[in-house]
């Protein structure tokens, strides 16, 4: 089962870009790596997936090394709105969400 | 239409009750989930369909009793749960092999 480990708390300031790591033990080959977002009371939002290399949005950067044991989430120029919980549950058949990584974006 | 739309919001019921929690989606997504989420932890997988059939069960008790009646609808029946259900119950849905969720705003049980 795709297990994955993040800080449990983050720091930042609103303009600053904020990467936030994931470790991904026993990741599977088929198994794609995706990142939410989750505001309190709301469900959990997408941001991004991939596979491997980088994938960019409109949104967030995704950096996954060859070995794809890792990944990191690349928050460019954070504003207070992004203060929230974000996870990096990893894809097989089924989306396990570990415990997440509180940001705190101050001004 | 983008949503995924859960009723009741907010439901508060007894022991001995029974209730149903709603979920509904117009995307004509083939995959509905239910996640179960209690306070500052993360979201924990309950049920997936797959084509209206439960295709995974993450060994849940069977006093949660899911239902797909169709592509677009998933409801979760409750009997006699404890008051350790008491959670966020989270609806979502995806296009078949994609890990693009969509979740619902969630409702919010409480059990006396």
């Amino acid at each position: 089962l795709a297990k994955t480990t993040q800080p449990i708390s983050m720091d930042s300031y609103e303009g600053q870009e904020v990467n936030i790591t994931c470790s991904h033990n026993n990741i599977a080959t088929n198994d794609y790596i995706t990142w939410y977002q989750q505001f309190p009371s709301q469900g959990p939002r997408f941001i991004i997936q991939g596979y491997k290399t980088k994938v960019t949005n409109e949104v967030a950067s995704l950096f996954i090394p060859a070995d794809r044991k890792s990944s990191t989430l690349s928050l460019p120029r954070v504003s207070l709105s992004d203060t929230a919980v974000y996870y990096c549950p990893a894809l097989g058949n089924k989306l396990i969400f570990g415990a997440g990584t509180r940001l705190a974006v101050h001004p | 239409d983008t949503e995924v739309t859960q009723t009741p919001k907010h439901l508060v019921m007894g022991m001995t009750n029974k209730k149903s929690l709603k979920c509904e989606q117009h995307m004509g997504h083939r995959a509905m989930y239910w996640y179960k989420q209690k306070a500052k932890k993360p979201p924990e997988l309950m049920f997936v369909y797959s084509y209206e059939k439960l295709s995974i069960n993450e060994s849940v008790p069977s006093r949660f009793s899911p239902e797909c009646p169709n592509s677009s609808l998933l409801n979760l029946h409750l009997h006699a749960l404890q008051p350790e259900d008491s959670a966020l119950y989270l609806c979502a849905s995806s296009p078949l092999n994609t890990g693009e969720l969509f979740f619902g705003e969630g409702s919010r049980l409480t059990v006396l």
